[in-house]
């Protein structure tokens, strides 16, 4: 079975600073999706950034990048030149590539790492 | 477009009572899948509807959770009984039918659930 580790249960940082937040993961699969979703207070929960496993470059949304270690199964989330409005639950989550059209492509989510950034 | 939406944002009830919560997906999107988070743990999946048909159903806890998709758009899962440990929140999120590749999950707000 999958599962997903998020070490931090929570974190600080200074408007416009860099803040790195990491996941690990296990499983033995080789064909899978990764993500960060984020949850803002009293909000509903969004993708931030998603990776393919097959894809050796690391994805990026602009200030949000990953970086995705495959052999290590470690998925950390960058933010750049942080913002109040990034204040939230961060989620990183695992999906397997079951199939297509109907097949259950079901998210297996880490614990949360709850970011604060501070003015 | 409208987002995913649940009803009601909050619940609170009895231990032994029922409760019905509500999920309308957005509009064309076949995929509709429930998730739970229990305080201070994982968001752990629960079912997964196609259309109306129920294609996995093997994150629900007992029998005492049933979901329904009737007509294949908005979702119910009722919790009947209710007890102390189905407090928590309920997550919907729907996807439209294709790709893993290009089939995100948007989530809605979640439904507080407080079992006493």
């Amino acid at each position: 079975a999958q599962t997903v580790t998020q070490s931090q249960p929570e974190m600080s940082v200074q408007e416009a600073e860099t803040v790195t937040l990491s996941c690990t993961y296990d499983t033995s699969e080789s064909n899978y999706y990764l993500f960060w979703y984020k949850q803002p207070p009293s909000r509903q929960m969004i993708l931030v950034i998603r990776q393919e496993a097959y894809k050796q470059q690391n994805a990026t949304e602009n200030r949000f990048s990953v970086n995705f270690q495959k052999a290590a199964k470690s998925f950390s989330l960058k933010i750049s030149d942080s913002q109040l409005g990034d204040t939230a639950m961060y989620f990183c989550a695992f999906m397997k590539h079951e199939g297509y059209g109907g097949a259950t492509n079901k998210l297996i989510f880490g614990t949360g790492t709850l970011l604060a950034v501070q003015p | 477009e409208a987002g995913v939406t649940q009803f009601p944002s909050h619940s609170v009830i009895e231990k032994g009572q029922t409760v019905t919560l509500r999920c309308d997906p957005i509009s064309g999107h076949d995929n509709l899948y429930w998730y739970r988070r229990v305080m201070g743990k994982e968001i752990k999946f629960l079912l997964h509807f196609v259309k109306e048909s129920k294609q996995d159903e093997s994150g629900m806890p007992n029998n005492r959770f049933l979901a329904e998709r009737t007509g294949g758009t908005y979702s119910t899962l009722k919790v009947q009984p209710a007890e102390l440990e189905d407090s928590g929140v309920y997550f919907c999120a729907s996807s439209l039918w294709g790709l893993p590749s290009t089939d995100t999950q948007y989530f809605g707000p979640g439904t507080r659930l407080t079992v006493l």
